[in-house]
């Protein structure tokens, strides 16, 4: 069974830190990973996609993919408290099927 | 980005009863569109593919007859709750990739979620 791996936190930064949210994942064959955040009683929102090792980055986010380590992270520069929210990371399951761990909570304190 | 709606946003039924949730996409047709369910401070759970024109494909231990789904055109995708009891309560989530229209096949954008509660 495909799995994903998150860290359930909370992870605490300080405003302005970089705030850094990791995952694994058990499906050496996945192709597509995701970062969606979900604020509480809301749905999730996409927030970085990554299909290639290496970084990514839009704005504040990175994202990082490390395929031979089966390891997808996701950095938040100048973190805001505004970005406190749960971090979920998922991956394509097959047949555009995602699957979601866990979720990280993160909280920025200002 | 692609815009998914969802009906009602919230809905509280009497044990026993059905409910009617829908799923749009508003600015794509979508094909293919998932259901999920998310219990309290626990992930997103995919129940269901729901699929244009044919049936939908559940995941394993999700019941069909309970949970009926009609993908009845390339943008409306409907959840029905069938004979509900409390432990139906949860966020039920719809989400459906644009495609073409938008995107990679395996991005997708979430609706905005409906809260179920059965007394």
């Amino acid at each position: 069974q495909k799995e994903v791996e998150q860290n359930s936190g909370p992870l605490s930064v300080p405003e302005g830190a970089i705030a850094s949210l990791n995952c694994t994942y058990s499906d050496r064959g996945s192709q597509s990973f995701f970062w969606y955040r979900q604020y509480s009683g809301k749905s999730p929102e996409l927030i970085m996609s990554i299909y290639s090792n290496g970084d990514k980055e839009d704005g504040r986010f990175t994202a990082q993919l490390n395929k031979a380590s089966q390891y997808v992270s996701l950095l938040i520069r100048d973190s805001q408290p505004s970005d406190s929210a749960t971090y979920l990371c998922a991956v394509n399951g097959g047949g555009n099927k995602l699957v979601f761990g866990a979720g990280t909570i993160l909280r920025v304190k200002s | 980005g692609a815009v998914v709606s969802q009906h009602p946003s919230w809905v509280i039924c009497k044990s026993g009863t059905s409910v009617k949730i829908e799923c749009r996409s508003l600015d794509f047709q979508a094909t293919t569109m998932f259901w999920y369910r998310q219990f309290p401070k626990q992930s997103l759970m995919l129940m269901a593919t729901s699929n244009e024109g044919s049936k939908a494909t559940y995941e394993q231990g999700v019941e069909k007859d309970k949970f009926l789904i009609n993908h009845a055109s390339l943008t409306l995708s409907t959840l029905t709750v069938t004979s509900a009891h409390p432990e139906d309560s949860s966020f039920y989530i719809c989400s459906a990739p644009p495609g073409l229209a938008g995107g990679p096949l395996s991005e997708q954008f979430f609706g905005p979620g409906t809260r179920l509660t059965v007394l």
